[in-house]
């Protein structure tokens, strides 16, 4: 497609179960970036891949939060023993390479979870 | 560590007049970048302007132009000629350009601009 694809748009599950956030980059996007967007908070960073590997995983809260990339193109965001603290927006982001002009990212429309 | 502070929740402009969104940053380092994004209902961010630290002009594109007041660590979003389909969320952003976490953006906590007709 011609942008970042985010599936499921909406998740509703309930605490303690194993979700999945499938994320489609752009094609020929390296870089692949996850944010989580809690209600009336700017987005904040989890963890960021150039190609198949995770460069820098220091923004996920915790061990329950785990994210693949296996084949550089398509990203997984896996949340375990879900809580309902962990109930926001989770938005993927692509772009052509970390550094250049601006850098900008291309994002999604985000996969709502709810964790009830 | 970077900063960012967006210090109106929420703005009304009326149709077709020009409107400023604050931010404020806070950065220790020389080398930085500015963005702005707007996010409709629909969720999706989308890139609006983007100022360098060491560009001279102040950035424009479009009805969007980013007023850059370095020594103030201001860089607010006027959007002139207002529409309707200007109402939405609007995100202040930096990158730190400098040191190896290069790639990583903080945002403000945005601002709600609604456009009346």
């Amino acid at each position: 497609g011609a942008g970042v694809s985010q599936t499921p748009s909406n998740k509703v599950t309930e605490k303690g179960k194993y979700v999945e956030l499938r994320c489609d980059p752009i094609s020929g996007h390296t870089a692949l970036y996850w944010y989580r967007q809690s209600l009336g908070q700017g987005p904040e960073f989890l963890i960021y891949f150039q190609g198949t590997g995770a460069a820098d995983d220091s923004g996920l809260p915790n061990d329950r939060f785990f994210a693949v990339r296996p084949e550089g193109s398509v990203s997984t965001l896996k949340i375990q023993r879900t809580e309902r603290g962990d109930s926001a927006v989770y938005l993927c982001a692509s772009s052509s390479g970390a550094s250049g002009r601006t850098g900008e990212l291309f994002f999604g429309e985000g996969s709502r979870l709810t964790v009830l | 560590a970077q900063k960012i502070t967006q210090t109106q929740p929420g703005m009304f402009v009326q149709e077709k007049e020009a409107v400023t969104l604050d931010c404020t940053y806070d950065t220790s380092d020389q080398s930085y970048g500015l963005f702005w994004y707007k996010q409709p209902s629909s969720g999706e961010m989308i890139f609006l302007i983007y100022q360098g630290s060491y560009d001279e002009q102040n950035a424009t594109e479009g009805r969007y132009s980013l007023n850059f007041q370095k020594a103030r660590k201001s860089a607010n979003l006027v959007i002139s000629a207002s529409q309707l389909g200007d109402s939405a969320m609007y995100f202040c952003a930096m990158r730190v350009i400098s040191g190896g976490s290069n790639y990583k953006l903080t945002f403000g906590k945005g601002t709600l601009l609604t456009v009346n007709p």
